[in-house]
C-alpha cells in the first residue's frame, strides 16, 4: 500500500513568489492534515481537512497561505507571496475515516525561501 | 493552551548503554504519541498511549505514560546505532490536533 506522497521534496524560491506544495494521502483516509516545522522548532498545525472540507484551519498562519482538497483526494497548499519566515518543512498527514485513528506522515517537503 | 516539552533536545550515546527521552505536557489529554523520523524520511508512529499506566515496548523501546503527572517517557535500552534518529512526542489537543515536542536527536555511537 502506497503511504501518503508529498511533492516536491525540497523547493528553493525567492521572497514574493508562489508556492505550491502537494500531498496525496492515502487512499479511502477522509482526514488530511497539514502540519509544518520551522527553523528546526515543534512541528506545528496547520489544518486538517475531512473529505473536501475544511474541519480546522485555525493553525494557518495568514491569508498567504491557501490549502484545498477538491473532489476530497490529493490536497494542495499554495503560499502566496511567499515571506521568509515561511522557510521550513511542511508535512502533509491522512488518517482514515474513523475517529481516533492514528496519523500517517509524508516525508515532507522542504521549502527555503531566498 | 496546551504545550510540550522534550527534553534532552539532543542526546549522544554509546552503543550499549540504556537513556530515557522524557517529554512533559501542560494540559490533561487522552491520547499520547512518540514518533520517529529518520533524516528526510517521514514520522514514523512507534507507539500510542491512552491511559494512566500504559506501558509498550518494541524491541529496545519502552514507552509509558502517567497521566497524573502529565509525563510520558521513552526509554532506550541497550542502544545500537540503527536508533539513531529523531524522536517527537506528541499529545492530542483536541479531534486529530496533535501538538509535538521540539524533538530529540539521538546519535548512538559505536
Amino acid at each position: 500500500e502506497a503511504g501518503v506522497t508529498q511533492f516536491p521534496s525540497h523547493s528553493v524560491i525567492e521572497k514574493g513568489q508562489t508556492v505550491t506544495l502537494r500531498c496525496d494521502p492515502i487512499s479511502g483516509h477522509d482526514n488530511l492534515y497539514w502540519y509544518r516545522r520551522v527553523m528546526g522548532k515543534e512541528i506545528k498545525f496547520l489544518l486538517h481537512f475531512v473529505k473536501e472540507s475544511k474541519q480546522d484551519e485555525s493553525g494557518m498562519p495568514n491569508n498567504r497561505f491557501l490549502a484545498e482538497r477538491t473532489g476530497g483526494t490529493y490536497s494542495t497548499l499554495k503560499v502566496q507571496p511567499a515571506e521568509l519566515e515561511d522557510s521550513g518543512v511542511y508535512f502533509c498527514a491522512s488518517s482514515p475515516p474513523a475517529f481516533n485513528e492514528k496519523l500517517f506522515f509524508g516525508s515532507g517537503t522542504q521549502l527555503s525561501v531566498l | 493552551e496546551l504545550k510540550v516539552e522534550q527534553n534532552p533536545l539532543f542526546l549522544s550515546m554509546q552503543e550499549g548503554k540504556n537513556y530515557t527521552i522524557y517529554c512533559n505536557y501542560s494540559t490533561t489529554s487522552d491520547r499520547l504519541y512518540w514518533y520517529r523520523q529518520d533524516p528526510g524520511k517521514s514520522l514514523e508512529s512507534l507507539f500510542v498511549l491512552l491511559s494512566n499506566g500504559a506501558v509498550k515496548q518494541e524491541g529496545r523501546l519502552m514507552a509509558s505514560l502517567d497521566t497524573k503527572a502529565r509525563l510520558s517517557t521513552l526509554h532506550i535500552t541497550a542502544a545500537v546505532h540503527d536508533l539513531s534518529a529523531t524522536y517527537f512526542c506528541a499529545v492530542r489537543e483536541y479531534g486529530n490536533k496533535l501538538v509535538f515536542g521540539a524533538g530529540t536527536i539521538l546519535r548512538v555511537k559505536s
